[in-house]
């Protein structure tokens, strides 16, 4: 049972564009969202998160926005980046608990 | 940044072989580990939690006795893929969450590539 969609498996941007990437949950105890960034054969790296209690989150390019009556996060990045290319997964967890639920991932490519 | 080491990066072994993986994190303590198992174009698939000093909590369909898990330090975590088969062969990646941080503060190690011939 996938709690966190992905339904997106990739996304191509041109560099200095807006990168969209959407995020699904079916759980609505989910409290706490998280995205992160992964290139091949790495482990990810985090990139910005975002508590229920809030709607927005901004860090440099990265935006993340909440909608919990419709159970969906997005991050966008923006301008892109040809380095911003890499598979991206959003997080979703209960605090305090410990277990972390992965989307299938978006891959991202910014076509310079 | 908080660091979370692999080891080995890739490992390649014959079918029926043991492997042992090592997960260890470099700069702070992790009472709790996580073993994920990642698949060709697939989210990550959550294995097991492995807390210090006690027995691995196993995900459902996951095989306690085929992926061995010991937590015996603070700051190292083993995961061994017992008799490995073909069907093993994936990325393994653990986590580890830092102890005098909140619980959704956990630092992915590079991963581990498992190829069982």
């Amino acid at each position: 049972d996938q709690q966190v969609k992905q339904n997106s498996p990739s996304l191509s941007v041109q560099e200095g564009r807006i990168s969209i990437l959407n995020c699904d949950y079916t759980n609505s105890m989910f409290d706490y969202f998280l995205w992160y960034k992964k290139y091949p054969a790495e482990g990810p790296t985090f990139l910005i998160s975002i508590s229920s209690i809030k709607d927005k989150n901004e860090d440099g390019r990265f935006t993340v926005f909440l909608n919990k009556s419709a159970k969906h996060l997005s991050l966008h990045i923006v301008p892109s980046q040809p380095g911003d290319s890499a598979v991206y997964f959003c997080a979703a967890l209960t605090r305090p608990g410990n277990q972390f639920y992965f989307g299938t991932g978006t891959s991202l490519t910014v076509i310079p | 940044g908080a660091v979370v080491s692999q080891h080995p990066s890739w490992v390649i072994c014959k079918s029926g072989t043991s492997v042992k993986i090592e997960c260890r994190s470099l700069d702070f303590q992790a009472t709790t580990m996580f073993w994920y198992r990642q698949f060709p174009k697939q989210s990550l698939m959550l294995m097991a939690t492995s807390n210090e000093g006690s027995k691995a909590t196993y995900e459902q369909g996951v095989e306690k006795d085929k992926f061995l898990i010991n937590h015996a330090s603070l700051t190292l975590s083993t995961l061994t893929v017992t008799s490995a088969h073909p069907e093993d062969s994936s990325f393994y990646i653990c986590s580890a969450r830092d102890s005098w941080a909140g619980a959704d503060t956990q630092y992915f190690g590079p991963g581990t590539r498992l190829t069982v011939l």
